[in-house]
């Protein structure tokens, strides 16, 4: 079935660093590959998106790049902010097209 | 304008009670979702409607009803509620098969 790996949180930065997020999937075919943020309290914003293998999705400086030989969607970001600390999740389009399948969330916590 | 709103924000209530929960969106989307989120932050689908019809019923106890008026509308009620259904309920909706959804902020349910 489809399932979404994700790296373990937390994640402890401090501003300026870089940062990777690794995901990885399961998946029937090449789904389409979404990266979503969670800030405290409130509900997820997409973040980018992948539909088709070597795209890369970027948005607000982050970056990801759909990689199908690793089945991989790894999240990078070259210099974190504190605005950036939150909840990121990988997610990928189930084959159907009906629902979203999320990995199980890296929280980022990024310090001054 | 919120494009996706929940009502309640936060709701506590007594094992074996009935509540609800509603969501509204105003995007004009035609698909719209509901998902459970624990407290480890796992997100997981539980009911998909696209046009007022059923898609996606995951497995849930059918002690959680979702009901479509109109496809702006997905509210969710949850009779005889148990402790085990604590958790933060997400509503949601797309128009794409393959785009980005649009959460709503969440609703906080707690059972004591």
């Amino acid at each position: 079935g489809n399932s979404v790996t994700q790296m373990e949180g937390p994640v402890t930065l401090s501003e300026e660093a870089f940062l990777t997020i690794n995901c990885t999937y399961t998946a029937t075919g090449y789904p389409s590959l979404f990266w979503y943020v969670q800030y405290p309290g409130e509900g997820l914003q997409l973040l980018l998106k992948a539909t088709k293998a070597d795209d890369k999705g970027s948005n607000k400086g982050f970056e990801a790049t759909y990689r199908k030989e690793t089945t991989s969607f790894h999240l990078e970001k070259g210099s974190v902010q504190v605005s950036d600390s939150a909840v990121y999740f990988c997610a990928l389009m189930n084959q159907a097209g009906t629902a979203l399948i999320f990995g199980k969330g890296t929280t980022l916590s990024v310090s001054s | 304008d919120t494009a996706v709103s929940q009502t309640p924000k936060y709701l506590v209530t007594q094992m074996g009670n009935d509540k609800s929960i509603k969501c509204e969106q105003n995007l004009g989307h035609d698909t719209m979702y509901w998902y459970k989120q624990d407290s480890k932050k796992f997100l997981k689908i539980m009911f998909s409607y696209n046009n007022k019809e059923l898609i996606i019923n995951e497995t849930v106890p059918n002690r959680f009803s979702p009901k479509s008026p109109d496809k702006a509308h997905l509210n969710l009620h949850i009779n005889s509620l148990e402790l085990g259904d604590s958790a933060v309920y997400f509503c949601a909706s797309s128009q794409e098969r393959l785009g980005g959804y649009t959460f709503g902020s969440g609703t906080r349910l707690t059972v004591v």
